[in-house]
């Protein structure tokens, strides 16, 4: 496989219940992220780790739990979260912008998340 | 606060060219990139500025003037495999915040 991958591509649950996504990159990159993309609203950052360290919180509620295992693997934890939580999760990766890797992310197709 | 600023929609016709327009308000600025994202796919990366200029590859050029805050991305020879949404981003100094842009839906007609 190539590029970056996110598992489940499309997911509804309930307010009480937990779930996770999963994004993988087989690009070699260092710094990873999640991104909340929902119709005609810029991209919000949520989350950036760069070598399996978080370096960005972007102010998200506890409701949304990252975990970053190794430098090819980032899961979204999802747990008691609202309708307005529904949205396109977009995975990306890229050289760590602070090593000099600047300029372009690499996007996954995105988990779109319907809450109940 | 920091913004961009992009239409929220554009209509062309097929072999035209059609220029979409970007000027942002940001504390900080590195560079200017450009993304494609057709319906249900993934964003994907199109070009990057940081210096004043036009930048060309292949049927897409990218423009950046830093003293007016304003970039723009033109396509020529449209083709409908080009109807999609074209989101800019700056990068700022320093840090992994992109600031984006909320999208600019390019529909062409035959």
């Amino acid at each position: 496989e190539t590029g970056v991958t996110q598992t489940p591509r499309h997911l509804v649950m309930g307010m009480t219940n937990k779930k996770s996504l999963k994004c993988e990159q087989h690009l070699g990159h260092n710094a990873m992220y999640w991104y909340k993309q929902s119709a005609k609203k810029p991209l919000e950052l949520m989350f950036v780790y760069s070598l399996e360290e978080r370096v960005e919180n972007n102010s998200v509620p506890s409701r949304f739990s990252p975990e970053c295992p190794n430098s090819s693997h980032l899961f979204l934890h999802l747990h008691t979260l609202q309708p307005e939580d529904s949205a396109l999760y977009l995975c990306a990766s890229s050289q760590d912008p602070l090593a000099g890797g600047r300029g372009e992310l690499f996007f996954g197709e995105g988990s779109r998340l319907t809450v109940l | 606060g920091q913004s961009l600023e992009q239409p929220s929609e554009v209509t062309a016709v097929e072999g035209a060219i059609v220029q979409i327009n970007c000027t942002y308000q940001t504390s900080g600025f590195y560079g200017l990139s450009w993304y494609q994202q057709h319906d249900g796919g993934a964003p994907t990366f199109l070009s990057y500025n940081a210096l004043d200029g036009l930048e060309e590859t292949g049927r897409f050029s990218s423009f950046l003037s830093r003293s007016d805050s304003y970039g723009y991305l033109l396509l020529q020879e449209l083709q409908m495999k080009d109807s999609a949404s074209y989101f800019c981003a700056v990068e700022q100094d320093s840090n992994y915040q992109l600031i984006w842009g909320a999208g600019t839906k390019l529909i062409i007609k035959p």
